[in-house]
């Protein structure tokens, strides 16, 4: 079983649609839960991260960490054709696990006009 | 600000040769990772290096080696290359503020073996 487990999609939604977007890890020593999201041919760049369970709201995007389920969700309310890329998960732990990042392998959104 | 730039952005090798990509932090970040990217495996962590020194590892062969200069640069090279290194090389920087290691990543080096 792979530490974090990502639905690589492909996710097609029309404009204006909600999306959610999981990823749900095994490793109980994760403390920091990042969202990236990468357009072709370039790195990734942060979206939202948040530090232990709860919900962070940015605008159209919403973090949520359950960490007693260990699953963390991304919510895009409003959903625009500039949306459209491949959105990350990533974790960080602390200690031996400090100062790596485990991502998801990402999901693939398009969003329709 | 500058981002994280990345040289060169395109290669192509060959089985055996080594090769040598490099990375120029955010003006001010003295962290730097490298991740290793395939429509496979996804992002995986190669190393992270703060102050010169490598903090952290990632599970790869003796081959992938990187290094930090004093100006907060790196470079990763990898020897004996086999196809199966043919990936999208990210470099990312951080301020290391207390917590989540953020990370700023460049566009990446995309290197073909052959």
């Amino acid at each position: 079983q792979k530490e974090v487990e990502q639905d690589p999609g492909p996710l097609s939604v029309p404009e204006g649609a909600i999306v959610s977007l999981n990823c749900t890890y095994s490793n109980s020593a994760f403390q920091y839960f990042m969202w990236y999201r990468q357009y072709s041919r370039k790195g990734p760049e942060l979206l939202m991260y948040t530090y232990s369970s709860g919900n962070k709201e940015d605008g159209r995007f919403t973090a949520q960490v359950d960490k007693s389920s260990k699953y963390i969700s991304l919510f895009i309310r409003d959903s625009q054709p500039s949306d459209s890329a491949t959105y990350l998960c990533a974790m960080e732990g602390s200690g031996a696990g400090s100062y790596q990042l485990t991502f998801g392998k990402g999901t693939k959104l398009s969003v329709i006009p | 600000k500058a981002g994280v730039t990345q040289t060169p952005r395109y290669l192509i090798k060959t089985r055996g040769q080594q090769v040598t990509l490099s990375c120029s932090p955010i003006s001010g970040h003295r962290s730097v990772s490298w991740y290793q990217q395939t429509p496979g495996q996804g992002l995986q962590f190669l190393f992270e290096y703060f102050s010169e020194t490598q903090r952290n590892k990632g599970n790869f062969p003796g081959r992938f080696s990187g290094r930090q200069f004093s100006n907060s640069r790196s470079e990763m090279n990898v020897s004996t290359l086999e196809l199966g290194d043919s990936a999208l090389y990210l470099c990312a920087s951080s301020q290391v503020p207390a917590g989540a290691n953020v990370l700023t990543f460049g566009a990446g080096s995309r290197l073909t073996v052959l």
